[in-house]
């Protein structure tokens, strides 16, 4: 299994600013995720992580908005971009380890994010 | 494409009685089925999943489930039922690109 830490935990923002959300995991990790869950709602996955190159988007996430970084296979991180009450959220890490089972995936425990 | 849909948004039970969170299926390749468990307040947990092989199940906590491919379903369920068990369901599908596909979460509550 792998250990995943996200940094802040939770946090409280303004509208029009913006937050950089950390992912840490114990061990190396081939694929990482980024997802959201609105309130209510279940996950949607927002983007994969590429170490070295530019994240893989899904449909209706763009760059500009959320823009992460995978600098080495243990780290990540998700910028939430020029925020509105709309982007209030869980944002969960996602990660599939090194010598793991290719279906294995693990979750970090979140970040809550408010935007006033 | 895969995903999954979950029936019923919100099913309560009395403690003690059984569990049955129903979850079907779309996928054109055989699937690789999940059902994570998310707490109140808390981050996401894997119950079970389904890859090849045995198609019973079994996972933490008590709760199994049953790949049917006739029936193209994956229901979790669990004989009896504690108050600790209340939490939000997830069922989800592995695409062939690796991803993780979430169906919409089923809150389980369980009357005393």
């Amino acid at each position: 299994s792998a250990v995943i830490s996200q940094k802040p935990s939770r946090d409280i923002c303004q509208r029009g600013t913006s937050l950089t959300i950390q992912c840490q995991v114990d061990s190396q990790v081939t694929m990482m995720f980024w997802y959201r869950q609105q309130p209510g709602q279940s996950l949607t996955l927002i983007a994969t992580a590429n170490q070295g190159s530019e994240a893989t988007y899904e449909s209706g996430f763009v760059i500009d908005k959320f823009p992460i970084s995978r600098p080495n296979l243990t780290f990540s991180t998700l910028t939430v971009s020029n925020m509105s009450p709309e982007d209030s959220s869980i944002y969960l890490c996602s990660v599939t380890p090194v010598g793991g089972a290719s279906n294995e995936q693990f979750f970090g425990p979140g970040t809550r994010l408010t935007v006033l | 494409a895969q995903s999954v849909t979950q029936l019923g948004s919100h099913v309560s039970v009395s403690e003690g009685a059984l569990v049955l969170l129903r979850c079907n299926y779309s996928s054109s390749v055989p699937p690789y089925l999940f059902w994570y468990v998310q707490y109140p307040n808390q981050g996401l947990q894997l119950l079970l999943k389904y890859t090849t092989g045995a198609t019973l199940v079994k996972g933490i906590n008590g709760f199994e489930a049953e790949f049917k491919k006739s029936e193209t379903s994956f229901h979790l369920t669990k004989p009896s039922a504690h108050m600790s068990d209340a939490a939000e369901y997830f069922c989800a599908v592995r695409t062939s690109a690796s991803k993780i596909i979430f169906g919409s979460g089923t809150r389980l509550s369980i009357r005393p």
